[in-house]
């Protein structure tokens, strides 16, 4: 079945380190997105791209890094310059067309201790 | 600027209860209309969608018409469950093709 993984579901890491986040589709989506999801809070986007090898800043990208070197992967690289790091981080991907929507992934829940 | 507003929850119901969440947008042209559903630790599921006006989209008991003159994409449910317990979103997707989401609305249905 045709999917979105997100990996992994849980994630602990110590202050300072850099940490990365896999997002990996076979829907053979073109465009893939970014979310930071804060307890009680909605979405806030940090990246998305909409083809490969190219990405754009969304609302939240500071402290934050992505690569998209293939068009099924969008890793996300939290790095010791985001001060609040502790969150859920939410992947999705779409395909050209207004009226498709987002497939989300399940989620990797980051806690910095 | 391009926005959707959704009713502040929570919400909560006894079991079999009616169920409206209020949603309207602002945007220009024709934008098609969605509702995702987020249980638990989980990521967002697609409840359901509507692509143009006067179009009812519907999953699973709820359901949802597309009012472009009041510009409104409300969520009904008939008779609620205690598995319906999550938090509903509304979004759109307009020419930029970026979804724009609401804030969220927690439903918590019991028993």
């Amino acid at each position: 079945d045709g999917g979105i993984t997100q990996s992994p579901k849980y994630l602990f890491r110590k202050e300072g380190q850099n940490v990365t986040l896999s997002c990996e589709q076979n829907l053979n989506h073109d465009a893939m997105y970014w979310y930071r999801q804060d307890p009680g809070q909605g979405l806030r986007l940090i990246y998305y791209s909409q083809i490969v090898n190219d990405f754009q800043k969304g609302d939240i990208a500071e402290g934050y890094s992505v690569s998209r070197e293939k068009k099924e992967s969008f890793p996300l690289t939290v790095t010791s310059a985001q001060k609040n790091p502790t969150a859920f981080y939410l992947c999705a991907s779409s395909t050209p067309g207004t009226e498709y929507g987002y497939t989300f992934g399940s989620g990797t829940r980051l806690t910095v201790v | 600027g391009n926005s959707v507003t959704q009713m502040e929850g929570p919400v909560t119901l006894s079991e079999e209860a009616f169920l409206t969440i209020n949603c309207t947008y602002t945007a220009t042209g024709y934008p098609s209309l969605f509702w995702y559903v987020q249980y638990p630790g989980e990521g967002l599921q697609l409840l359901l969608k509507a692509t143009k006006a006067d179009d009812k989209g519907s999953n699973k008991g709820f359901e949802a018409t597309y009012r472009k003159e009041t510009t409104s994409f409300h969520l009904e449910k008939g008779s609620v469950q205690v598995s319906d317990s999550a938090v509903y979103f509304c979004a759109y997707q307009g020419g930029s093709e970026k979804l724009v989401f609401g804030k969220g609305t927690k439903l918590t249905v019991n028993p």
